[in-house]
């Protein structure tokens, strides 16, 4: 079955501190890879993918991921954590060249950043 | 306006009325979802609209749940006999395309309805 993990409930990180949230996926094909930021009471937003190419892409406010592929792995990253960072934070996977068009989406991870 | 637009934003009704969710895409956008996120949970797969495609409603969860979309403007979703674990709030997002290559396009969402039933 394809699926995407994101196996943190919860990350809390100190502002200034770099943060990792970390993704794993299990799908048929090669995958296009996303990640999104919700807000309260807001839709997601979209940080950055990857389709091909460097194995770490770059995205919005300063977010960064590396996609390993032996490891399938797309852990999400930043230098230094803001508070305006504090978020949940949602991976999503989308088989390509499988047939589907859905987009499979993590169970999300709530980010804290402290002051 | 620029984004995807969502209404109601929020809608509380009694359990067994019908209710109707509606999504304006952003112009030019031909693939088309809806998600329910209930509280504190990912995202759940509604359905799926392309262009003038068969949509894919695989992820309905009863037949209470529809979903209409013409070409490639507005979307409504119809819940119908609503019951209490409807319950969430309803995302809708769209994209340049679904299909093929135009699948690494990322989806863009709308503010949601959040959806109470009493």
């Amino acid at each position: 079955a394809q699926s995407v993990a994101q196996p943190e409930d919860q990350v809390n990180v100190a502002e200034g501190n770099p943060l990792t949230v970390k993704c794993t996926y299990s799908v048929s094909g090669n995958p296009y890879l996303f990640w999104y930021v919700q807000y309260p009471n807001r839709g997601l937003q979209f940080l950055l993918k990857y389709i091909t190419g460097d194995n770490l892409v770059k995205g919005s406010y300063g977010f960064e991921a590396e996609f390993n592929k032996s490891q399938t792995s797309f852990h999400l990253k930043k230098p230094s954590a803001l508070v305006s960072d504090s978020a949940l934070y949602f991976c999503a996977v989308r088989p390509w060249g499988s047939g589907t068009y859905k987009y499979i989406f993590g169970t999300g991870t709530r980010l804290k950043v402290l002051a | 306006g620029a984004g995807v637009s969502q209404s109601p934003s929020n809608k509380v009704t009694e359990k067994g009325k019908d209710v109707e969710l509606r999504c304006d895409p952003i112009s030019g956008h031909t693939a088309l979802y809806w998600y329910r996120q209930r509280l504190g949970q990912g995202l759940e797969f509604l359905i799926y609209f392309q262009g003038n495609s068969a949509p894919d409603k695989s992820g309905l969860p009863s037949d209470r749940f529809s979903a209409e979309r013409t070409g490639e403007s507005v979307s409504t979703l119809t819940i119908q006999r609503t019951q209490q674990e409807d319950s969430a709030v309803y995302l809708c997002a769209s994209s340049l395309s679904g299909t093929g290559l135009g699948g690494n396009q990322p989806q863009h969402f709308g503010d949601g309805t959040r959806l109470s039933i009493l």
